[in-house]
């Protein structure tokens, strides 16, 4: 069985500042994971994806995520935030191979504050 | 490129009446899923589709809820009769999904159809 934890579900930052969004999962074997982004009354758009290789791994409008097998966990940053960037993050884990299912963490939601 | 359509955007009904969603993947995507995502909540699948065929319908409440997929393209996801607990954003989403290039494709997500039910 495979799972994800979002530590904070709400979180705030001011202007500027370093985004820290935080994942942890939990997976019998070395998954997928994703993390997208969710605006109000809109569907997830995908932020960035880990599969194998690089364990940086960049996305889109300035957000990177770094996965640390010995800790579990798949954290997702960006150094200075912006009026735009509040919304709610999903992390998501995926087994490998085959027809495996998405498991969605409970989401965290990012206020900036200008 | 098209994304994912779904409508309606909204629904309000009452509690043991019929719903139904319907959902356009992008052209070309095999798989299709319908996720419900309750207030506050992450995503939960309900049912996936690969072409026309059912691959998890594990967590999908079968005596009230039903999805189909006809030609392996459109899918409608069906709630009769609704509880309040449907109370919701039904989500769909489609990825290329091949079985050669399977796990590492994201999800494509359309806008949702928010449910409420009086």
């Amino acid at each position: 069985a495979q799972s994800v934890t979002q530590l904070g579900s709400h979180v705030s930052v001011s202007e500027g500042a370093l985004v820290l969004l935080r994942c942890n999962y939990s997976s019998s074997v070395p998954p997928y994971l994703f993390w997208y982004v969710q605006y109000p009354n809109q569907g997830l758009q995908l932020l960035l994806k880990y599969t194998t290789g690089a364990t940086l791994v960049k996305g889109i409008n300035g957000f990177e995520a770094e996965f640390k097998k010995s800790e579990t966990s798949f954290h997702l940053t960006k150094p200075s935030a912006h009026m735009s960037d509040a919304a709610e993050y999903f992390c998501a884990v995926k087994p490998p191979g085959g027809y495996q299912k998405v498991t969605f963490g409970t989401g965290t939601k990012l206020q900036v504050i200008p | 490129e098209a994304g994912v359509a779904q409508s309606p955007r909204y629904k309000i009904i009452e509690k043991r009446q019929s719903v139904a969603f319907w959902c356009n993947p992008i052209s070309g995507h095999a798989t299709l899923y319908w996720y419900q995502q309750i207030l506050g909540q992450g995503p939960k699948l309900l049912i996936q589709f690969q072409n026309n065929g059912v691959v998890d319908d594990s967590q999908l409440p079968k005596d009230r809820f039903s999805a189909e997929r006809l030609k392996g393209v459109d899918s409608t996801l069906k709630i009769q009769p609704a509880k309040l607990e449907d109370s919701a954003v039904y989500l769909c989403a489609s990825s290329p999904g091949s079985r050669e290039r399977w796990g590492n494709q994201p999800q494509h997500f359309g806008d949702g159809t928010r449910l409420s039910i009086l």
